[in-house]
């Protein structure tokens, strides 16, 4: 059982907008930076957005990042079927002293 | 191009030890705190065990905690993770990843190794 919880699973057309969720705590998500993560099979995970809301270079701006209180959520939009893949959140937990991951969410692109 | 590449992953039998090391090359490895996280086959990204930049500070998830032991030689620009008392459950894929903040905390994790597979199997 993750610490942060996600759905287990989203999806959506092509050309479409999806939102992730993830939800937390006082200790987590509301207190430390949240950052979010594509991962292929067999490849290594993708930073994607960081510091709650922003990207790295080289990453288009359909994805973004948001954080209210005890929750974020990551936004795609005009969504490609290259984006069919695991995304995660993660944050630090103060009270644990432990970086914390989502169980993820599979997206798929109908 | 900043590059992490780890090695020492393999078979192992329950009981047994692994090292595993991250080489990092074209950053200043010194100045960045750097993380261990797992993939088990079929199950989700797991955080292991980080270590901060100046000062060396460790943490470590339940589940490895006392077992595990994460380490960096910044005159070889290279991270380590000592695993001892392997059990079945240690079954994944390991990475290395780097955080995206100098001199920062868990601002999120920029850049990644290719992963290297650690098997416990008898």
């Amino acid at each position: 059982q993750s610490v942060l919880t996600q759905p287990p699973s989203v999806s959506a057309a092509p050309g479409q907008k999806v939102t992730i969720s993830c939800s937390g705590s006082s200790s987590n998500i509301g207190s430390n930076y949240v950052s979010w993560y594509q991962h292929l099979p067999g490849t290594a995970p993708k930073l994607l957005i960081y510091e709650n809301n922003k990207r790295p270079s080289g990453i288009p701006d359909r994805f973004s990042g948001s954080k209210s209180g005890t929750s974020a959520t990551l936004g795609i939009t005009g969504l490609q079927t290259g984006d069919e893949a695991d995304y995660y959140c993660g944050t630090w937990d103060s009270s644990l002293s432990t970086g914390v991951f989502g169980g993820g969410t599979k997206l798929t692109v109908l | 191009e900043v590059q992490l590449l780890e090695s020492g992953g393999g078979l192992v039998q329950p009981g047994g030890s692994l090292r595993l090391s991250c080489v990092a090359s074209e950053f200043t490895f010194s100045s960045y705190a750097m993380t261990w996280v797992r993939q088990a086959p079929g199950k989700g990204l797991e955080w292991v065990s980080s270590i901060r930049d100046i000062g060396g500070s460790t943490y470590y998830a339940d589940s490895v905690k006392g077992r595990f032991t994460i380490s960096r030689d910044n005159s070889k620009n290279t991270l380590y993770l000592q695993m001892n008392s392997l059990r079945a459950e240690d079954t994944a894929v390991y990475y290395c990843a780097k955080d995206s903040s100098r001199s920062g905390w868990y601002r999120g994790f920029d850049y990644w190794g290719q992963g290297t597979l650690v098997t416990v199997s008898s």
